[in-house]
Parts: C-alpha cells; sequence; structure tokens
C-alpha cells in the first residue's frame, strides 16, 4: 500500500523560510516523478513543483520560482521543498503526490494528507 | 498564467450523465495529450480520475475523458450520490509547467 507522509509545515513570519518533507513507502521510490501540489484554504488546487525520478530535472511554478527548491533523496524515499522568502499568499496545505510516471505531466496518483504551511506576521 | 477554465458549478440527478469542460489553449490543453482529472470530495485528499484520457486502475468506467481542441471533457455517466465532490482539471503546458484548472463543484440533486 503507497504511503506519503508530509512535514515541517507551521507558521512562519513573512520573509521566513520552512522546509516540508514527505517520506513514501509502498512504492518504488526511484521510478516515478513526485510533486508538490497545494491548495489555499475554501480555493483550488494550485501545481507547485515537480522532480522528475533520479532528481535531475526539476520543475517550479512562475509563483514560486527562485523562492522555492525540490529534491529528492532516493536512498531515503524522501522528497522535499525547501520555502524562502516565504509571502502570505503561499498559506496553503501542502500535498505531496505521487507522479504516474516519470514525466512532469501533471497525472498525480497517489497523495499525501497535506501539511499546513501559514505564513503571518 | 492563468488557470484553465471551468465551470463553477453543474449539476445532474441520479443516473443522468454530466458533462464538465476544462478550456485552454494551443500552450496547454490544446497542444499536449495530458490532460489530467481529479475528484476531491470536502475536507479530503484529491483522487486521479483520468490520465491522460485514460483511467487508472480502480476508477469506475462511469468516468471517462475526451479532448477536442483546447477543451477537455470529463463526463460522468450514472450518476450517483458518491459523485457529488469538486473536479479538477489540469494540463501539461509548454512552458514545462503544469495548469490546473478552477474547479468545478457539482451537485447531485
Amino acid at each position: 500500500e503507497v504511503h506519503l507522509l508530509e512535514s515541517g509545515g507551521g507558521l512562519v513570519q513573512p520573509g521566513a523560510s520552512l522546509r516540508l518533507s514527505c517520506a513514501a513507502s509502498g512504492i518504488t521510490f526511484d521510478t516515478y516523478a513526485m510533486g508538490w501540489v497545494r491548495q489555499a484554504p475554501g480555493s483550488g488546487l494550485e501545481w507547485v513543483s515537480t522532480i522528475t525520478a533520479s532528481g535531475g530535472n526539476t520543475y517550479y511554478a512562475d509563483s514560486v520560482k527562485g523562492r522555492f527548491t525540490i529534491s529528492r533523496d532516493n536512498s531515503k524515499n524522501t522528497l522535499s521543498l525547501q520555502m524562502d522568502s516565504l509571502r502570505a499568499e503561499d498559506t496553503a496545505l501542502y500535498y505531496c503526490a505521487k507522479g504516474v510516471d516519470n514525466r512532469n505531466y501533471g497525472g498525480f496518483d497517489y497523495w499525501g494528507q497535506g501539511s499546513l504551511v501559514t505564513v503571518s506576521s | 498564467q492563468s488557470a484553465l477554465t471551468q465551470p463553477a458549478a453543474v449539476s445532474g440527478s441520479p443516473g443522468q450523465s454530466i458533462t464538465i469542460s476544462c478550456t485552454g489553449t494551443s500552450s496547454d490543453v490544446g497542444g499536449y495529450n495530458s490532460v489530467s482529472w481529479y475528484r476531491q470530495h470536502p475536507g479530503k485528499v484529491p483522487k486521479l480520475m483520468i490520465y491522460d484520457v485514460s483511467r487508472p486502475s480502480g476508477v469506475s468506467n462511469r468516468f471517462s475523458g475526451s479532448k477536442s481542441g483546447n477543451t477537455a471533457s470529463l463526463t460522468i455517466s450514472g450518476l450517483q450520490a458518491e459523485d457529488e465532490a469538486d473536479y479538477y482539471c489540469n494540463s501539461y503546458t509548454r512552458r514545462s509547467t503544469v495548469i490546473f484548472g478552477g474547479g468545478t463543484r457539482l451537485t447531485v440533486l
């Protein structure tokens, strides 16, 4: 059974940094692209970032490019999202998601329960 | 980049069929066979229903996807009460990003 467990969320002030982690189990982790999708309170889904299976290619939404960094450790089946220069508009539930394959095509077939990030002074 | 365009709400009676549209441009929906559809019940995690116009294993065959030009569509046949949820489309884009639609609230009357 596939499990994705996010951690690292919390309340931070604008301009601060936060690192989210996602521990994966039940999958051959180094075979699939992984991504982060967020959902602001009462709003729709927003793609944040995707990383390919080897970690060799990363992709970002314009809204986070230059501030967020996605990475993975295939030896530990772990996905991370380093979030710097956080803004109020980054406040959201951040989902870790497994790609259907190794492409950055937007298909995510397993999702974690999400980690809440709140940016407020 | 603007979100893909979905109707804010659709509704149907049990047993009926409904279609939710997802309109983009030739730089996303129209340019690639890479549209996915998700169902999200309130307070729950999104679930992949359609990927590349195909159904993942375990998804009911009442759900089907199609595309014509810059518009993708999700059709749900034989509506059931459990289908009441929010539905989102997404697409790969020419800029190597992924874009979601704004979401559609489906009400089963």
